[in-house]
């Protein structure tokens, strides 16, 4: 199974902050590296797909970068509404894989 | 829109078979893939299987065993019966739209979820 692991797994921003959060894969994965959004006591919400593509109706301040098996999830310009748990998955092959989650405070 | 919405028991014995059903509203199951995902109380995701409106299904390895997904086209309804749970098997069970090709292979559409407790 290819692993995959996030940092940090918890983090705490101020409104307005830029932040990022990591994800390394264990193996080659192109840019099969999906980010979601988690609220508590909610279901996953697509935020990026193929490592970089803004799903519809998500705010142009979350964005995703690719380096080999480094994936990046930024926010720039951190809103109340951004406090959340971030997870990356990847989709290069089954089964498909989760990271452990990056819960995002907003101070 | 495009809505899933899963249904069954919220608590199971151990050693019993877990049943759970997706009813897909707002479009056809007859196309794209369908997956479940569940997330155990305060850990990560993890993907169990999907089946296709074939029913063309890929099981987590880890799961296969004791897993069978199937799809019910004329009522626009995928299931996943899970046996012998044990109290590991207590999470949030969600059902997704996915494998989305469209999408570079991501879940897109979610389902609420429905909390299942494997308890006596």
């Amino acid at each position: 199974d290819i692993q995959m692991t996030q940092s940090p797994s918890s983090l705490s921003a101020s409104v307005g902050d830029r932040v990022t959060i990591t994800c390394r894969a264990s193996q080659t994965i192109g840019k099969f590296l999906i980010w979601y959004q988690q609220k508590p006591g909610k279901a996953p919400q697509l935020l990026i797909y193929a490592a970089s593509s803004l799903q519809s109706g998500v705010p142009s301040r979350f964005s995703g970068t690719a380096s080999g098996t480094d994936f990046t999830l930024t926010i720039s310009g951190l809103q109340p509404e951004d406090s959340a748990t971030y997870y990356c998955q990847q989709s290069y092959s089954t089964p498909y894989t989760f990271g452990q989650g990056t819960k995002l405070e907003i101070k | 829109q495009l809505q899933l919405q899963e249904s069954g028991p919220g608590l199971v014995e151990p050693s019993e078979t877990l049943s759970l059903t997706c009813t897909v509203s707002g479009g056809s199951i007859s196309s794209d893939y369908w997956s479940w995902i569940r997330q155990p109380p305060g850990k990560a995701l993890e993907w169990i299987g999907y089946i296709y409106y074939s029913g063309r299904s890929n099981i987590n390895p880890s799961l296969k065993s004791r897993l069978t997904v199937s799809v019910d086209t004329s009522k626009n309804q995928f299931s996943l019966r899970l046996s012998s749970v044990t109290a590991a098997d207590t999470a949030v069970y969600y059902c997704a739209r996915g494998p989305y090709g469209g999408m570079h292979d991501a879940f897109d559409i979610w389902g609420q979820g429905t909390k299942v407790t494997v308890s006596s």
